[in-house]
């Protein structure tokens, strides 16, 4: 059974901390991993990953993918509290529908 | 950027009625459509795929006969949960992928909160 797995599932920071969060898989097939940021309403995409050791980067945040141990993590620096929210890593699986399997989500509070 | 369209964005219904969701894909063609539920805290859990044309693949453990999906045209597609009950009431979000080599992934929908009162 294909499985993603995310840790911590929460974490309290303040503002100005740095976080890492972490995405582990385990599937059949993989063909991409993509990390989503949730806050009220509908998850906003944050980076899709396909190729080990190649960092991503949007502004504060960033991530990378690493095949070999199936993992990947998302960094976010000088966290502020808009930052807050759950954090979702997905894999995509190949094949006609080509869906995506959730892992649980990491809920970060970033603290004024 | 692509959009998905999702309305309502929150329903409140009695017991025993149904309620229809819709999602439409904005700008772009949507051949298949993902379909989740959120329960509060939790991820996303796909409930099931829905092609243009065809029938839906329901997962495990997702009752067709109450959770009815048509997918009749390329930008449409809607949930209908027939006979709701409290325990109906959750999170819905649908989501497309915005064409097959998309650097975005998918696109979801803004969410129904549904509440079975």
């Amino acid at each position: 059974e294909d499985k993603v797995v995310q840790s911590p599932l929460s974490l309290v920071v303040h503002e100005g901390d740095t976080v890492t969060l972490n995405c582990s898989y385990e599937v059949t097939n993989f063909r991409s991993l993509l990390w989503y940021k949730q806050e009220k309403k509908a998850p906003t995409f944050l980076f899709m990953l396909t190729s080990s050791g190649i960092e991503k980067k949007s502004g504060r945040l960033s991530s990378i993918l690493d095949k070999k141990e199936l993992f990947s993590i998302l960094n976010i620096t000088a966290t502020q509290t808009g930052d807050s929210a759950i954090y979702l890593c997905a894999v995509e699986i190949p094949g006609s529908a080509r869906q995506l399997t959730f892992g649980s989500g990491t809920q970060l509070t970033v603290l004024p | 950027g692509a959009v998905v369209s999702q309305h309502p964005s929150r329903v409140i219904c009695k017991s025993g009625t149904s309620v229809k969701i819709e999602c439409r894909s904005l700008d772009f063609q949507a051949t298949t459509m993902f379909w989740y539920r959120q329960f509060p805290k939790q991820s996303l859990m796909l409930m099931a795929t829905s092609n243009e044309g065809s029938k839906a693949t329901y997962e495990q453990g997702v009752e067709k006969d109450k959770f009815l999906i048509n997918h009749a045209s390329l930008t449409l597609s809607t949930l209908t949960v027939t006979s709701a009950h409290p325990e109906d009431s959750s999170f819905y979000i649908c989501s497309a992928r915005m064409g097959y080599y998309s650097p975005y992934g998918y696109t979801f929908g803004s969410g129904t909160r549904l509440t079975v009162v």
